[in-house]
């Protein structure tokens, strides 16, 4: 039973304009959210996080937004390059941050 | 600084047989994760450990998978005897003990088994 899920397996883009990945979940005691960004062949690396206390965390250009009400977090990248073409994870965890819930990731291609 | 390193990138090996997977994590990282990826799914949970200790293994399929830590520094996973459902990329993660905020796991490239 998947209690983080990304329900948009792909995305394109053309470059410069706005990305936006989208994620939904279930456990309302969830208090981390995390973004991984995965090419090829690599592991997953983190790109931002946001506390459940918090709607909005900027770096850079990328920005995730926490609807809590909704149960529903998105990553909006701006302006969307050619090299953020790659699998974005959204992930959660509760308090002890030691259990990680995984969505499905959606596969983000930046077109030139 | 270097990052967690796994081994091998890539593992074949026929239904039955066993495989081990090592994880180096990053020096000075007491906490240890095993995650798993079957192809077109999450990222799956399979166990912590804190140090040497395993901290939680409740994502641990069945007793054919055994995860050890000695010394609290490299981690092996081995699967014996692997199955066909067993064939996915297996990450390795590694993390400081966190004082406060989100806990930031740094992955390795993987290890890729293919059961036949």
């Amino acid at each position: 039973d998947q209690q983080v899920k990304q329900n948009s397996p792909s995305l394109s883009v053309q470059e410069g304009r706005i990305s936006i990945l989208n994620c939904d979940y279930t456990n309302s005691m969830f208090d981390y959210f995390l973004w991984y960004k995965k090419y090829p062949a690599e592991g997953p690396t983190f790109l931002i996080s946001i506390s459940s206390i918090k709607d909005k965390n900027e770096d850079g250009r990328f920005t995730v937004f926490l609807n809590k009400s909704a149960k529903h977090l998105s990553l909006h990248i701006v302006p969307s390059q050619p090299g953020d073409s790659a699998v974005y994870f959204c992930a959660a965890s509760g308090y002890t941050g030691n259990q990680f819930y995984f969505g499905t990731g959606t596969s983000l291609t930046v077109i030139p | 600084e270097a990052g967690v390193t796994q081994f091998p990138s890539h593992s074949v090996i026929e239904k039955g047989q066993t495989v081990t997977l090592r994880c180096d994590p990053i020096s000075g990282h007491d906490n240890l994760y095993w995650y798993r990826r079957v192809m077109g799914k999450e990222i799956k949970f399979l166990l912590h450990f804190v140090k040497e200790s395993k901290q939680d293994e409740s994502g641990m399929p069945n007793n054919r998978f055994l995860a050890e830590r000695t010394g609290g520094t490299y981690s092996t996973l081995k699967v014996q005897p692997a199955e066909l459902e067993d064939s996915g990329v297996y990450f390795c993660a590694s993390s400081q003990t966190r004082g406060s905020g989100a806990n930031v796991l740094t992955f390795g490239a993987g290890s890729r088994l293919t059961v036949l």
